[in-house]
């Protein structure tokens, strides 16, 4: 069975400081993983997927098979950027959108 | 950018009634899925549709549970008889394309409060 892990609940950073949203996954075959955001209320929506390699509003992340890893990084963290943040994997053999989520990380930006 | 539209925002119903949540997708997306969310817990799959039939779903989406797209621009999730346990917020979403790539829209969510 797929599961994605998000071991932390709450991270809070201060302005400018790195940022690391981690998140572990199980499964067996070869996994598509994204991360979503929601900011406060408004919707969920995608920040980044593994397999087109981007960086959207500085956040990037890399897939590690060895370690099942798609931590999500940030080298200088803004108040905007404070949000619930889920990690999110589908098989690659369905055809359809059949997302696992994370528990969500919520981040905190202080000033 | 085009959004996905859910209506109502909060519905509040007895035990026992049915509830039809709605969602209007993005106009040329066809796949469409019902996730939902506990408070405090991760968001779940439901039911995901394709070509007018349900292509995959969970086991939360047992009997009780239906959806329909019933004109071209509606997609509609029924529960029968609410439980206690049915409450939760409900996110209706779209895709163009049917990858497992693919990225989701999401609607802003159906709060569903069962008393």
């Amino acid at each position: 069975a797929q599961r994605v892990t998000q071991p932390e609940k709450l991270l809070s950073v201060f302005k400018g400081a790195p940022v690391e949203l981690k998140c572990n996954y199980s499964y067996s075959g070869s996994p598509e993983l994204f991360w979503y955001v929601q900011y406060s209320r408004q919707r969920l929506q995608l920040l980044l997927r593994h397999i087109s390699r981007e960086s959207i509003k500085g956040f990037t992340a890399d897939l590690n098979k060895g370690e099942t890893s798609f931590h999500l990084k940030k080298p200088f963290a803004q108040e905007e950027d404070s949000a619930m943040y889920y990690c999110a994997l589908s098989r690659w053999d369905t055809g359809f959108q059949k997302l696992v989520f994370g528990t969500g990380t919520r981040l905190l930006v202080s000033p | 950018e085009p959004e996905v539209t859910q209506t109502p925002s909060h519905q509040v119903t007895q035990m026992g009634q049915e509830v039809i949540l709605r969602c209007v997708p993005i106009s040329n997306h066809l796949y469409f899925y019902w996730y939902r969310q506990i408070l405090g817990q991760k968001v779940e799959f439901l039911v995901s549709f394709y070509n007018n039939e349900i292509s995959e779903k969970s086991e939360i989406f047992d009997d009780q549970f239906s959806v329909e797209r019933p004109d071209g621009s509606n997609f509609t999730l029924k529960i029968r008889s609410t439980k206690l346990e049915d409450s939760a917020m409900y996110f209706c979403a779209s895709s163009g394309q049917g990858g497992s790539g693919e990225k989701l829209f999401f609607g802003s969510g159906t709060q569903l409060s069962v008393l």
